[in-house]
């Protein structure tokens, strides 16, 4: 089955900071990648995505490449802002249907 | 165009009861997806309506159930609560392969 693993948090860092949170995928197919991004009491929020290999999704200053050979989708940010503070979501879809990682929390203090 | 609306945004209900939540898609979306959130097992997919069919269900047990009216909107339905319920639970709308989520229901079960 798929499955997406992203590494764990909180992940705490000083504003201005760069920041990468992983994430790697696990699918029987060629599936569509997302980040999604979730705020304190809020729902998901689509950050960006990606749906072919060696794609670059970018929004915000956020990107992630679609890397088929290492079945990966980093997301990472040049200078990260206290206002990004939040749980970020890795997932993927096949069919329709969105598997997700556990989520990371970044917390960003000034 | 708006988003994706879901009522109530909050809910408490005891062990035993039965509870509807609500969803209104995107306008012109077809397809509307429910998922529950909890802290132990994350984001975990319960099941897929389309044109008002039932395309995808995930393992959730009978007690969990939906349906899709001719305008698109969706309602789900536990019946039976337990305490394990207590959930955020979210809707989203699809388009072509991308969702977008609504704010989502946060159930309390006492």
């Amino acid at each position: 089955g798929n499955s997406v693993t992203q590494m764990e948090g909180p992940v705490t860092l000083s504003e201005e900071a760069f920041l990468t949170i992983n994430c790697t995928y696990t699918a029987t197919g060629y599936p569509s990648l997302f980040w999604y991004v979730q705020y304190p009491g809020e729902g998901l929020q689509l950050l960006l995505k990606a749906t072919k290999a060696d794609d670059k999704g970018s929004n915000k200053g956020f990107e992630a490449t679609y890397r088929k050979e290492t079945t990966s989708f980093h997301l990472e940010k040049g200078s990260v802002q206290v206002s990004d503070s939040a749980v970020y979501f890795c997932a993927l879809t096949e069919y329709s249907t969105l598997t997700f990682g556990k989520g990371t929390m970044l917390l960003v203090s000034p | 165009k708006a988003g994706v609306t879901q009522t109530p945004r909050y809910l408490i209900k005891t062990r035993g009861q039965q509870v509807t939540l609500s969803c209104s898609p995107i306008s012109g979306h077809r397809s509307v997806s429910w998922y529950q959130q909890t802290p132990g097992q994350g984001l975990q997919f319960l099941f897929e309506y389309f044109s008002e069919t039932q395309r995808n269900k995930g393992n959730f047990p009978g007690r969990f159930s939906g349906r899709q009216f001719s305008n698109s909107r969706s309602e789900m339905n536990v019946s039976t609560l337990e305490l394990g319920d207590s959930a955020l639970y979210l809707c989203a709308s699809r388009n072509t392969d991308t969702q977008y989520f609504g704010p989502g229901t946060r159930l309390t079960v006492l």
